[in-house]
């Protein structure tokens, strides 16, 4: 079983469409990470979240750690076909840190 | 511009072969990874170093071993290579302090095969 759990594993929306995808644990983390790999790449960071409750905007991203540390979600407002990938989170423990399986985005034009 | 770069983008092996992947970064980075990453099961950490000639087991080690004799080289060695090898190969690399909240950056990713 994965330490980390992404729901949905796929989602395939239109362009211009609202989502939101997410990253749940029985564990607290110190931290938790949001990647996104495109194919062909490694993961590329989008954002790093520490404190229970906090959002963080980053232009149509919104993300949110949960306020017992234990989850996390990634909302994309008015999504564009660039925003296709795999969305990756990663929690970190200390010195650990672990990923999720990712969930697969594809936006059609 | 920050850059960690893979021997090899794609590698064909037989059953047995050992086999080499090299790692290299430019940042002067501390902390270097090895991941596999298999559809469904995300990310998975084989080894990490966090100096030279340093090296710690992650959460699947077996049949793997690593290198790094040089700050900006980690090698992943796979002593015997097996089918169930094959998987995507991602290095990563990430400063020092507090390092689990630090930014990891990641390589292009070596597809290997194991025939």
């Amino acid at each position: 079983t994965q330490l980390l759990e992404q729901s949905p594993q796929f989602l395939s929306i239109q362009e211009g469409e609202n989502l939101t995808v997410y990253c749940n644990s029985s564990s607290v983390f110190s931290s938790l990470q949001w990647y996104r790999q495109e194919p062909g790449e490694g993961p590329v960071l989008l954002v790093t979240v520490v404190t229970g409750g906090e959002v963080k905007k980053l232009k149509r991203l919104t993300f949110q750690f949960g306020d017992a540390r234990k989850d996390s979600s990634l909302h994309i407002t008015a999504a564009q076909p660039g925003d296709t990938g795999l969305y990756l989170c990663a929690g970190g423990r200390g010195g650990d840190m672990r990923f999720g399986a990712g969930t697969r985005l594809t936006v059609k034009p | 511009d920050v850059k960690v770069t893979q021997s090899s983008r794609y590698l064909v092996k037989r059953t047995g072969e050992k086999v080499f992947l090299e790692c290299v970064q430019d940042m002067d980075h501390e902390n270097m990874f090895w991941y596999r990453q298999d559809p469904g099961l995300g990310l998975r950490l084989i080894y990490f170093s966090y100096d030279v000639k340093m090296k710690e087991k992650g959460d699947i080690p077996e049949g793997y071993s690593v290198s790094r004799e040089k700050k900006e080289r980690f090698s992943l060695i796979l002593e015997s290579a097996s089918t169930n090898q094959t998987s995507m190969y991602l290095c990563a690399s990430s400063g020092l302090a507090g390092w689990s909240y630090n930014e990891q950056f990641f390589g292009p990713g070596t597809r290997l095969t194991v025939l």
